[in-house]
């Protein structure tokens, strides 16, 4: 079945420095991917969405200079987290729909998630 | 705004136990609603997902109804086994090429 790729699954990183996280679809075309992010018990937070070739849609909140999103191709999206700081640290989640048509019936697939902690 | 309320846990059942995870949401259109499944260690996938009212979404001995008139989606499972432990995550999508909106998760703890 489709798989989402996402890299790497674990990063610790000194306060101050830039982490790139990157997020891959393996067998299909992701139009669309979006980024989340997860706080310990709570729910996933949905951070941007990301189109190809084009800039990415930020919710609310979300600082765009500070996670800044590239969606290059068809099958990667990366984001960078830019000066991290220790309330940084969370668990990012991407996850692509298949671009393959079907709207919203189309499958949105998830990756694994990288767990981020900024000392 | 839209929005997905569900149960806190965790939820603790022993092996055969029925299971039901509360979940209701709001919303300003006609969503469609799922549920997902995190097993230890992996991500997030697809359990059920139901896209118009009354439907009833099913999987794995999983089942939910969408409730229009109650807003609810809840899961339910006749008789849960210890391969179910896992964080349960309950969604909505206003549209096509929208983003999930989920419910903060329920862990669900299944002992033999």
């Amino acid at each position: 079945g489709a798989v989402v790729s996402q890299h790497p699954s674990r990063v610790i990183c000194k306060s101050g420095t830039s982490v790139k996280i990157e997020c891959r679809s393996l067998d299909f075309q992701a139009t669309t991917m979006f980024w989340y992010r997860q706080f310990p018990k709570q729910s996933l937070m949905l951070m941007a969405t990301s189109n190809e070739g084009s800039k990415a849609t930020y919710e609310q909140g979300v600082e765009k200079d500070k996670f800044l999103i590239n969606h290059a191709s068809l099958t990667l999206s990366t984001l960078t987290v830019t000066s991290a700081h220790p309330e940084d640290s969370s668990f990012y989640i991407c996850s692509a729909r298949d671009g393959g048509g079907g709207g919203i019936n189309s499958p949105l697939h998830f990756g694994n998630g990288t767990r981020l902690t900024v000392t | 705004g839209n929005s997905v309320t569900q149960m806190e846990g965790p939820v603790t059942l022993s092996e055969e136990a029925f299971l039901t995870i509360n979940c209701t949401y709001t919303a300003t259109g006609y969503p469609s609603l799922f549920w997902y499944v995190q097993y230890p260690g992996e991500g997030l996938q697809l359990l059920l997902k139901a896209t118009k009212a009354d439907d009833k979404g099913s999987n794995k001995g999983f089942e939910a109804t969408y409730r229009k008139e109650t807003t609810s989606f809840h899961l339910e499972k006749g008789s849960v086994q210890v391969s179910d432990s896992a964080v349960y995550f309950c969604a909505l999508s206003e549209g096509a090429g929208t983003a999930l909106i989920f419910g903060k998760g329920t862990t669900l703890s299944v002992s033999s």
